[in-house]
């Protein structure tokens, strides 16, 4: 069974400083690994998709790399902002079977101005 | 363009009685999923369409969640005599293909009094 896990579950950064947010997972045949953002009371939005063969994505200030054999995926938030305060959650699907996301317990972010 | 929609935001219901969830994936969006965010379980996958093949029910905790899928499109999330462990937000996705990244809803918020 795959089991996802985000360590730390909070951390706290002055503004400006650069996050880096962790994301394990047990089982390493996934077939992508998608990063999420979630406010407090709001649903989920999509941050990054990686597919299985790929070794990083960027958007903007974001970067995620992969690495599938070592079970990790990191999320780099570049020259934070108290605007990126929020919970920050990462999937894995398996891919054969629907897609269906396992998710990790998130790790909340403060970013203080 | 519109995103993933959810109706009720917030639900209260008494115990034992029925609940009814709604959601309105993107268009043209072919598979779409159920997903609960509680407390104690974190984010956890319930059911799964994709098309018109049979949906995935492994992750419903019990016989009384059933969904429906009509048309393709729409989807409802039907919990039968609710009880108070099944208060939670529960999110629906949907997304171009199983294989594609999922687009969340802002979910509906149960508490079950």
């Amino acid at each position: 069974k795959q089991e996802v896990t985000q360590i730390p579950a909070a951390l706290s950064v002055p503004e400006g400083e650069n996050l880096v947010l962790n994301c394990s997972f047990t089982d390493s045949a996934i077939y992508n690994l998608q990063w999420f953002r979630q406010d407090p009371g709001k649903g989920l939005t999509s941050l990054l998709l990686i597919q299985s063969s790929q070794r990083e994505q960027t958007s903007g200030r974001l970067n995620a790399s992969l690495d599938k054999s070592s079970g990790r995926s990191t999320l780099y938030i570049a020259a934070s902002q108290p605007g990126d305060s929020a919970t920050y959650l990462c999937a894995v699907s398996r891919g054969a079977a629907g897609n269906k996301l396992t998710f990790g317990g998130g790790t909340r972010v403060l970013v203080k101005p | 363009g519109a995103g993933v929609s959810q109706s009720p935001s917030n639900k209260v219901t008494e115990k034992g009685k029925d609940v009814e969830l709604r959601c309105d994936p993107i268009s043209g969006h072919t598979a779409l999923y159920w997903y609960r965010q509680s407390l104690g379980q974190g984010l956890e996958f319930l059911i799964y369409f994709q098309g018109n093949s049979a949906p995935d029910k492994s992750g419903l905790p019990s016989d009384r969640f059933s969904a429906e899928r009509t048309g393709g499109s729409v989807s409802t999330l039907t919990i039968q005599r609710t009880q108070q462990e099944d208060s939670a937000v529960y999110l629906c996705a949907s997304s171009w293909t199983s294989r594609y990244e999922q687009y969340f809803g802002p979910g509906t918020r149960l508490t079950v009094t």
